[in-house]
């Protein structure tokens, strides 16, 4: 069936190195992939998505780099800081529209001073 | 800009009781999304509206809940009756249509004992 999941439940990552969070998915229609970060007692929050028809995607210290063969998406995070700590959801869409999106179960990402 | 309000922020009922959350998307939105989080199922979408119209409420657990959108600024999740094991956080998103970014509320913690 479609689901995304996640290879990880827990990360810890020292203060100033890179971080990459993966995720698999099961759905090979998705268009869009999505990553985002919630807080502790907040809403997730929308950090980056990317669409099937590309490998690679950049903003401001992330990068999502997206595996259509082995289905496996990465968002990698340069130079980790403490503000980085959350919990990290891959998500695709599900049909024709970019709307509905379901999300994985979470990576959670510690920072060590 | 006051992003995606939701309330209450906390509500505590007992079973059996009718529940009420309430959401005002970000304006100029027009598509709604209401969610449930837990920590056994993650983060699960009940229903969507475009344009004021259910789309899609396939992740609707039960016929204890429903969802309305009278206008383009206000929509409900009603439970009722309410039992403990609807006790989560329910969250509110927005977004243009068929776009992938979607702006979450803070939440609304529920807890029915």
């Amino acid at each position: 069936g479609e689901s995304v999941g996640l290879h990880l439940p827990t990360l810890s990552v020292q203060e100033g190195d890179n971080s990459i969070i993966n995720c698999a998915y099961s759905n090979s229609a998705s268009d869009y992939f999505i990553w985002y970060k919630q807080e502790s007692g907040k809403g997730p929050q929308f950090i980056i998505d990317i669409r099937s028809n590309m490998d690679k995607r950049q903003g401001q210290r992330v990068t999502v780099l997206l595996n259509k063969t082995v289905k496996h998406l990465s968002l990698q995070i340069a130079a980790t800081q403490p503000g980085d700590s959350a919990v990290y959801f891959c998500a695709e869409n599900i049909g024709s529209s970019a709307s509905k999106i379901i999300f994985g179960s979470g990576t959670r990402l510690s920072i060590r001073p | 800009d006051a992003g995606v309000i939701q309330s209450p922020r906390h509500e505590v009922t007992e079973m059996g009781q009718e529940v009420t959350l309430r959401c005002k998307p970000i304006s100029g939105h027009n598509s709604l999304f209401w969610y449930r989080q837990t920590m056994m199922r993650g983060l699960e979408l009940l229903i969507y509206f475009n344009n004021n119209v259910p789309i899609d409420d396939s992740g609707m657990p039960e016929d204890r809940f429903s969802a309305k959108m009278p206008n383009a600024s206000f929509s409900t999740l009603k439970i009722q009756p309410s039992e403990p094991r609807d006790s989560a956080v329910y969250f509110c998103a927005s977004s243009l249509a068929g776009e992938s970014q979607q702006y979450f509320g803070p939440g609304t913690r529920l807890t029915v004992t």
